[in-house]
């Protein structure tokens, strides 16, 4: 059965205070990893979509990597905006009769104090 | 683009009601899913659709309908609400590479906020 478990679950950061946020994934053939972030009240809006290991991908603060185990999601100097919380899926291999659905972790949230 | 959009954004059922909840994209994406959240457990996959005029079970189907009647539309009904149905649904759309898309990417609209006392 395809998993994924972030860690760690809450995570408080003072403002410029860098940081990693870990997803582990177990599942039957990668397709591809994707990062969220979600802010209270609202959908998870897309960061990154990694598909193979090594990839690596950046956006201001936030830079996403993969392996074949797990991704990280590194926060360098992070801001007070930062605060969200991040989801991390992971979509496997297409076999007969499977679809495209994503396998959700149960996120980690951020804050970031002033 | 308005992108993924759903409606309504808050609803309160009495147990038995019924009830459908509308999403529609203007992407032109060929996917269509329905997922709810709860606290805890993570986003989960309720149905989804891979084009017109087609729809198939997720992981969590029970208790729930779906239509797509048109590309740009995808319905999510609720015949009898149970107070387990309470939660957060979202939609979100897609064009895979596998079918001439660009990204597997997910894009999900802003949510439907349902209690059924």
């Amino acid at each position: 059965e395809d998993q994924v478990t972030q860690s760690p679950e809450a995570l408080r950061l003072q403002e410029g205070e860098s940081s990693s946020l870990n997803c582990s994934y177990t599942v039957s053939g990668l397709r591809g990893l994707f990062w969220y972030r979600q802010d209270p009240g609202k959908g998870p809006e897309f960061l990154f979509t990694l598909y193979s290991a090594g990839e690596e991908k950046e956006k201001e603060r936030l830079k996403a990597t993969l392996t074949k185990k797990e991704s990280f999601l590194h926060i360098t100097a992070p801001k007070p905006e930062d605060s969200a919380t991040y989801l991390c899926a992971v979509q496997a291999t297409l076999t007969q009769g499977g679809s495209e659905k994503l396998v959700f972790g149960k996120g980690t949230k951020l804050t970031v104090n002033p | 683009n308005a992108g993924v959009t759903q409606t309504p954004k808050f609803r309160v059922l009495k147990t038995g009601q019924s009830m459908t909840l509308l999403c529609a994209q203007d992407m032109n994406h060929e996917y269509m899913y329905w997922y709810r959240q709860d606290p805890g457990m993570g986003l989960r996959l309720i149905h989804y659709s891979v084009g017109e005029g087609t729809t198939a079970k997720g992981e969590v189907p029970d208790g729930y309908n779906v239509s797509r009647l048109k590309k740009q539309n995808f319905l999510l009904g609720l015949e009898s609400a149970a107070p387990s149905q309470t939660s957060v649904y979202f939609c979100a759309s897609s064009y895979p590479r596998d079918f001439g898309g660009p990204t597997d990417t997910q894009y999900f609209g802003p949510g439907t906020r349902l209690t059924v006392l």
